[in-house]
């Protein structure tokens, strides 16, 4: 069965501070990796990561895949009370029903 | 605009009631796919359809029912049998699969139902 695990869970930080949120996977048939991030209601697209497009970047955030680990990290610098959401991993595997696996998610609080 | 539109944003729902939540899409997707999601719990899947007039079930499927006569909707039916409803539920869709690029889904605003 497939499985997407993110740490923290829960994280708050002050305005200014780094961070960064893990995200592991256990896929049969890797496809992608994908972020998203959730604020209010409908999650918003951030980044997908393929096996031929392992790192990406906008802005403050940035997010590396590591095949070998089989996790990926999302970062945020200079945090902005306006990053305060919940980020979603979710992973695609190869093989037909492109339907995605999702963690639960970390909830970050930036604090002003 | 494209877009998915969810409907309605609420929902009270009281025991023993079945429900339908309506999920609409311009956007000419393939494929569409209904999420719950609960405090906590990140986002699981209930149902997803590839193309219209097939459907498949997902991990929590008991209790929901579907239909995708047409490509553009995707309807949700929250029944009886479902022993604890109340949930958020989303409604996204994607471009298929078979060697298309996948950009991700396009959710929808989400449905928050209750049961009263």
């Amino acid at each position: 069965e497939d499985k997407v695990v993110q740490s923290p869970l829960s994280l708050v930080v002050h305005e200014g501070d780094t961070v960064t949120l893990n995200c592991s996977y256990e896929v049969t048939n890797f496809r992608s990796l994908l972020w998203y991030k959730q604020e209010k209601k409908a999650p918003t697209f951030l980044f997908m990561l393929t096996s031929s497009g392992i790192e990406k970047k906008s802005g403050r955030l940035s997010s590396i895949l590591d095949k070998k680990e089989l996790s990926s990290i999302l970062n945020i610098t200079a945090t902005q009370t306006g990053d305060s959401a919940i980020y979603l991993c979710a992973v695609e595997s190869q093989g037909g029903s492109e339907k995605l696996v999702f963690g639960k998610g970390t909830k970050l609080t930036v604090n002003p | 605009d494209g877009g998915i539109t969810q409907s309605p944003k609420y929902l009270f729902r009281k025991e023993g009631q079945n429900v339908t939540l309506s999920c609409e899409q311009n956007l000419n997707h393939d494929a569409m796919y209904w999420y719950r999601q609960d405090p906590g719990q990140g986002l699981r899947l209930i149902y997803y359809s590839q193309i219209v007039n097939d459907f498949q079930k997902g991990d929590i499927a008991e209790g929901y029912s579907v239909s995708r006569e047409k490509k553009e909707s995707f309807p949700l039916t929250v029944t009886s049998a479902q022993k604890n409803p109340t949930a958020f539920y989303l409604c996204a869709s994607g471009r298929g699969t078979i060697g298309r690029r996948n950009y991700g889904y396009t959710f929808g605003s989400g449905t928050r139902l209750t049961v009263v």
